[in-house]
């Protein structure tokens, strides 16, 4: 079965500095790989994906992923955070091909100080 | 184009109660699916349909959880009766046939069992 991992429940930043979250998955193949984010009281919305191809994929709001198999690893980056980058974020894996399912990791929750 | 349609975005009831919910996704989004987020958690599949049939019902507590999508567009999730423990956001999300474009989300229920 897949699952995923995000080892971070909480992560504080300061505004202007970087930022990585960290995502492992558990799957036989080549999964889809996505991040979310969830603002307060929002629903989810998509950063960016990967399911092919270049293993570093860029996604909105500056954000970034590079998908490294040897490590089962999928984590986000960005170079400096804004302050209203605050909120969950959420890895998920997806199962290519028939069905796909979706399995979403625990959330990592980013707090950013002045 | 619109997003991902939920009502009622809050909702309080008495335990042993019944309540629904409501999504519409977008149109031409022929997979739905229903999530429940506990506070904490990452969401977790509830069901999910291929036009109006169910795909994947593994985790919907069927005993209390019902879903419907009968014409293959707008779906109904009803939890009857209501426990303590179903007190969570209930998400609904589309996507096209395939997932590799991830899904849309919207907004939510807030469902709140006394």
């Amino acid at each position: 079965a897949q699952s995923v991992t995000q080892p971070d429940i909480h992560i504080t930043v300061s505004e202007g500095a970087s930022l990585e979250l960290r995502c492992n998955y558990s799957y036989g193949a080549t999964p889809y790989l996505f991040w979310y984010v969830q603002s307060p009281g929002q629903g989810l919305q998509l950063l960016l994906k990967y399911f092919s191809g270049d293993t570093l994929v860029q996604g909105i709001k500056g954000f970034e992923a590079e998908f490294k198999r040897s490590q089962s690893s999928f984590n986000l980056r960005k170079p400096s955070v804004h302050w209203s980058d605050a909120a969950e974020y959420f890895c998920a894996v997806g199962s290519p091909g028939g069905y796909q399912k979706v399995t979403f990791g625990t959330g990592t929750k980013l707090q950013v100080i002045p | 184009e619109a997003g991902v349609a939920q009502s009622p975005r809050y909702k309080i009831i008495e335990k042993r109660q019944s309540v629904a919910f409501w999504c519409n996704p977008i149109s031409g989004h022929a997979t739905l699916y229903w999530y429940q987020q506990i506070l904490g958690q990452g969401p977790k599949l509830l069901i999910q349909f291929q036009n109006n049939g169910v795909v994947d019902d593994s985790q919907l507590p069927k005993d209390r959880f019902s879903a419907e999508r009968l014409k293959g567009v707008d779906s109904t999730l009803k939890i009857q009766p209501a426990k303590l423990e179903d007190s969570a956001v209930y998400l609904c999300a589309s996507s096209l046939v395939t997932t590799e474009y991830g899904y849309t989300f919207g907004s939510g229920t807030r469902l709140t069992v006394v």
